[in-house]
């Protein structure tokens, strides 16, 4: 298996554009997760989907950001519009199995807003 | 918001060395996870120990849990280069499968 699939790997856009990462999860596995690593906060757990559901969205940072998972195998997150605060290395993992289980990382996606 | 907090920050070995680092926690846990992070890398899982475990090992890789004490310890033995990364404790609640990440322990280790 190719594990978890991301793209872009960077992304160079300016404040107000349209931004969407796109993210393969491991197929099989019905957990999916997107996380945000900053310097300043870490790593913070914005979504997650189980079986294409978002069970949790608390950690989505305000309405600028959505996320869906039209089918097992793709889900995306966008920021629109974006601004330079959303400046961050974006990860997707995924996992299987009800329960805590080993999380997949895919390779990240930066993400620059001038 | 971080629930788990390593400690050091920092960490400088000289190869063969063995390194610890540390995890505490606030609130009761499922379970705790430490992952690595190369440089411009994604996670990578290293070890999974549940609250009712004390101690787990993987191959050079050790892990404790005292849960009365709310910490963890991750140790490394005869450390290598290519151990060189940042390592993050990982801690799951008990009312949903979120995992919440501390701020990482960066590890250097000197050839």
């Amino acid at each position: 298996d190719a594990g978890v699939i991301q793209s872009p790997r960077h992304e160079v856009t300016e404040m107000g554009q349209e931004v969407t990462l796109r993210c393969k999860p491991i197929s099989g596995h019905d957990y999916l997760f997107w996380y945000r690593q900053t310097m300043m906060r870490g790593l913070e757990l914005l979504i997650y989907f189980n079986n294409n559901v978002p069970i949790d969205d608390s950690g989505m940072p305000e309405d600028r950001f959505s996320a869906k998972m039209p089918n097992a195998s793709f889900s995306t997150l966008k920021i629109q519009p974006s601004e330079p605060r959303d400046s961050a290395v974006y990860f997707c993992a995924s996992s299987f199995g009800q329960g805590y289980n080993e999380q997949f990382f895919g390779p990240g996606t930066r993400l620059t807003v001038l | 918001s971080q629930q788990g907090e390593e400690d050091p920050q920092a960490l400088s070995i000289q190869e063969g060395e063995n390194a610890t680092m540390n995890c505490s926690y606030k609130t009761s846990i499922n379970n705790l996870q430490w992952y690595r992070q190369n440089s411009g890398r994604g996670l990578v899982h290293l070890i999974l120990i549940r609250s009712n475990e004390r101690e787990k090992h993987s191959g050079r890789l050790r892990v404790t849990l005292d849960t009365s004490k709310k910490s963890s310890s991750l140790l490394i033995t005869a450390s290598r280069a290519a151990d060189t990364a940042s390592y993050f404790c990982a801690t799951g609640g008990s009312n949903d499968y979120k995992l919440s990440f501390g701020a990482g322990t960066t590890v250097t280790v000197r050839a």
